[in-house]
């Protein structure tokens, strides 16, 4: 079946414009998060969505970001006002919900976006 | 809170060699525990887990074996091969913080002819 899919794959911008990031889950999954990967760096939690709940946003670095998930499927991830620091690969993941057990279950990592800004 | 440590790279080694990178973890619950690994130019993806103490993930040739008593989850493999070369990301999972994933730094693994 069609894995996590994000675009734009890559996209250069200048300092101060604003971007837009798009995340397609894999149909069925209910958790999406969004991770910020920088260059040398791990992966820096940055969002995170759960089915109707309010999503856990505390990983956002600044006020300029800023996510939203319509119809609990698509996610876009926009940055306003961008600066170089916010150059890196954006992941997105999606997950389907604890079983019956309680467990969480797997991660599947979209190819990421990488943002430049100039 | 919940956070994991893992050993920092980078790690090179000799082809046939031993690998072990060192993963420990601090969680609230009762977490469940992932391997992913990051080859060259490529997405992150699901290497091996375990999801309660004592529990073995393998995969690859790869294990990782889930000590609640050391609260660690050490990746191992017998005999690396050139195509192991990728970075490595040990991650924590526990629904007592409402699912979400707690990764480590990374450790990138070069395996040399």
């Amino acid at each position: 079946g069609a894995g996590v899919s994000q675009s734009p794959s890559n996209k250069v911008t200048e300092k101060g414009k604003d971007v837009e990031l798009r995340c397609d889950p894999i149909s069925g999954h209910t958790a999406l998060y969004w991770y910020r990967q920088s260059l040398g760096q791990g992966l820096e939690f940055l969002i995170y969505f759960q089915g109707n709940s309010a999503p856990d946003k505390s990983g956002l670095p600044s006020d300029r970001f800023s996510a939203e998930r319509t119809g609990g499927s698509v996610s876009t991830l926009t940055i306003q006002r961008t600066q170089q620091e916010d150059s890196a690969v954006y992941l997105c993941a999606s997950s389907s919900p604890p079983g019956l057990a309680g467990v969480s279950d797997t991660q599947y990592f979209g190819p990421g976006t990488r943002l430049t800004v100039l | 809170g919940n956070s994991v440590t893992q050993m920092e790279g980078p790690v090179t080694l000799s082809e046939e060699a031993f690998l072990t990178i060192n993963c420990t973890y601090t969680a609230t619950g009762y977490p469940s525990l992932f391997w992913y690994v990051q080859y060259p130019g490529e997405g992150l993806q699901l290497l091996l887990k375990a999801t309660k103490a004592d529990d073995k993930g393998s995969n690859k040739g790869f294990e990782a074996t889930y000590r609640k008593e050391t609260t660690s989850f050490h990746l191992e493999k017998g005999s690396v091969q050139v195509s192991d070369s990728a970075v490595y990301f040990c991650a924590l999972s526990d629904l007592n913080t409402g699912n979400q994933f707690y990764f480590g730094t990374g450790t990138s693994l070069t395996v040399i002819p």
